[in-house]
């Protein structure tokens, strides 16, 4: 099983669409988690960190549920310019980042 | 100016042959990563180092050995390349506050071992 699973997607979505991600992980002692964007043949950049307690910016909400081990994303009105694909990362202590294969997203006209 | 670069950015060797992938950053962080990415499976942790005296195997260190000449170079080597470590490779960089923080990366190299 992998450490960091998400669905590999395609997302297909129209502009202005609502569009959720999921990932799990495996690892109980993770410690923080990110949502990171990637555009296609580019370097992944930090979209957002994700706290425990649910945090929003702008149309980017992301949720922890340590639990369940289980993290989302939510993009409301999403634009063209949101087409990347979203990598999950969860740290596993200081040293150690774990990466999810991601999540391909297209927004269409 | 990029803060962390990357040398040479598209790569086609054959097997057998050694390689140097180089990283440099001028964001002065003291911290340095050496990732592969393949399609399907996510960016994985090859080497990391803290310092320039210290240096760390990742999950998937076999294969590959790395240098930290300095605070803002690190370097991949493959001593002996195969075809199975065709991949994009990337360099990132953290600074050392405490706990997990934001890594910023290089441009990628792409690599062809034929």
């Amino acid at each position: 099983r992998k450490e960091v699973e998400q669905d590999p997607g395609p997302f297909n979505v129209p502009e202005g669409a609502t569009v959720a991600f999921n990932c799990t992980y495996s690892n109980s002692a993770s410690q923080s988690f990110f949502w990171y964007r990637q555009d296609c043949r580019k370097e992944p950049k930090l979209l957002m960190s994700v706290y425990s307690s649910g945090n929003e910016d702008g149309r980017f909400t992301a949720q922890l549920n340590r639990a369940s081990q289980y993290i989302s994303l939510l993009i409301r009105d999403s634009k063209l310019s949101d087409s990347a694909t979203y990598l999950c990362v969860v740290n596993i202590n200081n040293n150690d980042m774990r990466f999810g294969a991601g999540t391909r997203l297209t927004v269409k006209p | 100016d990029a803060d962390v670069t990357q040398t040479p950015r598209n790569r086609i060797t054959k097997t057998g042959k050694r390689i140097m992938l180089e990283c440099s950053q001028t964001k002065g962080h003291d911290r340095m990563y050496w990732y592969r990415q393949d399609p399907g499976l996510g960016l994985q942790l090859i080497y990391y180092s803290f310092d320039v005296k210290d240096i760390n195997k990742g999950e998937i260190s076999d294969g590959y050995s790395v240098s930290r000449q300095a605070q803002a170079k690190f370097s991949l080597s493959l001593e002996s390349a195969i075809p199975n470590q065709t991949a994009l490779y990337f360099c990132a960089t953290s600074d050392r506050s405490g706990g997990a923080r934001e890594q910023f990366f290089g441009p990628g190299t792409r690599l062809t071992v034929l």
